[in-house]
């Protein structure tokens, strides 16, 4: 069975800083991998995806991740953050055979000024 | 181009009443996903339609239904409610499947609420 986790339920970081929220994921094979972001009473936003090629992926809105198959990670990474970022963040797995995702339990952001 | 939308935003319901809620995809997508986002248990996947089949089923329990109509919008229907089913329910939708490269759009959601 697949599964994700999130280790950090909440990261505050100051507008500016860098910014790095961890993912490790449980899957047999290669995995599809996923990060979205939620406001406040909204729906999910992907920011970006893996599925194949080139580890180091590119996002919306500035964000970055990089698969890592010997650690089972899929980091997600922004330079410097803005105060619009602060949201929940996602980390998700999928297979092509349920076509199911598997989300992490969330990583809350807080932005201080 | 119009994203996944829900219907209703809100809806109250007692325990023991059915509730249905509404999902249409974006244009061209076939299949749905319906997923339930409950505090303290994270966002889980209810189920999967795909060309008017049920493809795939979370661990619920069959008061959970649901259908794909000939216009790819869906309906999930949860008789018998409980207090527990409080959540906001998400539903997304994708052109065929995570094989081809496909991720899932988002709608808003529906907060369903169980008094």
């Amino acid at each position: 069975a697949q599964s994700v986790t999130q280790p950090d339920i909440h990261i505050t970081v100051s507008e500016g800083a860098s910014l790095e929220l961890r993912c490790n994921y449980s899957y047999g094979a290669t995995p599809y991998l996923f990060w979205y972001v939620q406001s406040p009473g909204q729906g999910l936003q992907l920011l970006l995806k893996y599925f194949s090629g080139d580890t180091l992926v590119q996002g919306i809105k500035g964000f970055e991740a990089e698969f890592k198959r010997s650690q089972s990670s899929f980091n997600l990474r922004k330079p410097s953050v803005h105060w619009s970022d602060a949201a929940e963040y996602f980390c998700a797995v999928g297979n092509n055979a349920g076509n199911m995702l598997t989300f992490g339990g969330g990583t809350r952001l807080m932005v201080k000024p | 181009e119009a994203g996944v939308t829900q219907s209703p935003t809100h809806l109250i319901k007692t325990r023991g009443q059915q509730a249905t809620l509404r999902c249409s995809p974006i244009s061209g997508h076939t299949s749905v996903y319906w997923y339930q986002q409950a505090l303290g248990l994270g966002l889980q996947f209810l189920l999967w339609y795909d060309e008017g089949e049920e493809r795939n089923r979370g661990n619920f329990p069959p008061r959970f239904s649901g259908r794909q109509f000939p216009n790819y919008s869906s309906e999930l229907n949860v008789n018998a409610l409980e207090l527990e089913d409080s959540a906001l329910y998400l539903c997304a939708s994708s052109l065929e499947g995570l094989a081809d490269g496909n991720e899932q759009f988002f709608g808003p959601g529906t907060r369903l609420t169980v008094l």
